[in-house]
């Protein structure tokens, strides 16, 4: 079944960590997307690639970082510089960006809290 | 700056009991939107997507509607399992980019 795997699905970050929230897909996306969810909020996006080995800062990448060296890995790293990190995340793909409309598919999330 | 906003927030039904979800949106040069269902714990489910006023969708007990302001989501007699928050989102008109704006969803429960 083709699809958007995040690992792992629950996370603690002790102060002054970084971690890393893994999202693969095999849909054959050439786009992919982070997003952060907070309760009673809209998703927000955070970073996101239209093609490997190349990425853009979203509306809120402060305390985050990406890279993009395969086409089917999108990880995100948590810094430390992040100061409130506790959120559901999600990754997300599309077929293309830029003119496409095509709509952008989901993994399960990763949620992150602080210990 | 592109918005969108769902109302209501929350909305509790009786079975078999229709209602419509709304999304207003303000967006310089809408290219599509999107309703996402979304389970708790999970991520978002397509649904549907609308490009241009007046177009409609359908799906099950789902039809979804597009005018030049505003989206809804009719549900028609609702079961138990239509239970889930449903997310309104827009694409920006950004050169090299699907850029989507979402709104902060409207949290439906429907009772047996």
């Amino acid at each position: 079944d083709g699809g958007i795997t995040q690992s792992p699905k629950y996370l603690f970050r002790k102060e002054g960590q970084n971690v890393t929230l893994s999202c693969e897909q095999n849909l054959n996306h050439d786009a992919m997307y982070w997003y952060r969810q907070d309760p009673g909020q809209g998703l927000r996006l955070i970073y996101y690639s239209q093609i490997v080995n190349d990425f853009q800062k979203g509306d809120i990448a402060e305390g985050y970082s990406v890279s993009r060296e395969k086409k089917e890995s999108f990880p995100l790293t948590v810094t430390s510089a992040q100061k409130n990190p506790t959120a559901f995340y999600l990754c997300a793909s599309s077929i293309a960006g830029g003119h496409s409309n095509q709509p952008q598919h989901f993994g399960d999330g990763t949620r992150l809290s602080i210990l | 700056e592109d918005q969108v906003t769902q109302s209501p927030e929350a909305l509790r039904l009786q079975e078999g009991e229709s209602s419509s979800l709304n999304c207003s949106y303000t967006v310089s040069g809408l290219r599509g939107l999107f309703w996402y269902r979304q389970d708790p714990g999970k991520g978002p489910e397509f649904l549907f997507t609308l490009y241009s006023a007046g177009e409609e969708k359908e799906k099950e007990r789902l039809k979804a509607t597009l005018t030049k302001k505003e989206s809804f989501l009719h549900i028609t007699a609702p079961k138990p399992e239509d239970s889930a928050t449903y997310l309104c989102a827009v694409q920006e008109a950004i050169q090299g980019a699907q850029k989507l704006v979402f709104g902060q969803g409207t949290r439906l429960t429907i009772n047996p």
